[in-house]
């Protein structure tokens, strides 16, 4: 069963602008947290966020979480080139210590 | 050197053959986890174990097995592989210590096609 749904499947921006990015989730949770994969390689850990914060910052990435609407967006300031990539949420609130993965959004920066 | 190694890259086997997928970590971590990745359907869990002595089963364990050699070594296999396990499979750590949904660190995964 897929927990955390990104939205959109895929987004394609200039270089220099902003991105961003949503994942809704069912049930409640502890955390959640965003990954990022560079085509076909390992997906590499962004920032993860608790339940009882509304807002976290890290370097050009800013995620907020609303456990109200079971939603949380990443965005990502000032694009370049190299944030190409793969971008995946992943929650917890199943039980039984797995973290259950959304679809994730493909990104593309065009130069 | 990458902290979590997962050997083979690429694999390419036939429909009933035996493969297995080894994955080795110098993270120092007791938790180590194996997932598929397939087009479209984001990670799926297939087995965990939080010590060398413990295993348990994920979402997709059917058609999958797994041995915990030592602390750094979580090895995957497929007895008789099928068409469909098709897929990129990634091995991760995590540490107890953050916690039991704490970040995860990937290897570069394994390419595994079944023809």
């Amino acid at each position: 069963s897929q927990q955390g749904e990104e939205d959109p499947q895929a987004l394609s921006i200039q270089e220099g602008e902003n991105a961003t990015m949503n994942c809704s989730y069912k049930t409640s949770i502890n955390n959640l947290q965003w990954y990022r994969q560079n085509s076909g390689r390992g997906l590499v850990h962004l920032i993860l966020i608790r339940s009882n914060e509304r807002e976290k910052h890290s370097g050009r990435l800013r995620v907020t979480l609303d456990t109200s609407k079971k939603s949380s967006s990443l965005l990502i300031t000032a694009s370049r080139a190299a944030d190409t990539a793969s971008y995946f949420c992943a929650t917890d609130g199943n039980g039984n210590y797995q973290l259950i993965w959304g679809a994730g959004t493909k990104l593309i920066i065009k130069p | 050197d990458a902290d979590v190694t997962q050997t083979p890259r690429n694999r390419i086997t036939k429909t009933g053959k035996r493969i297995m997928l080894e994955c080795s970590q110098t993270k120092g971590h007791d938790r180590m986890y194996w997932y598929r990745q397939d087009p479209g359907l984001g990670l799926r869990l297939i087995y965990y174990s939080f010590d060398v002595k413990d295993i348990n089963k994920g979402e997709i364990s059917d058609g999958y097995s797994v041995s915990r050699q030592a602390q750094a070594k979580f090895s995957l296999s497929l007895e008789s592989a099928i068409p469909n396990q098709t897929a990129l499979y990634f091995c991760a750590t995590s540490d107890p210590d953050r916690g039991p949904y704490g970040e995860l660190f990937f290897g570069e995964g394994s390419r595994l096609t079944v023809l």
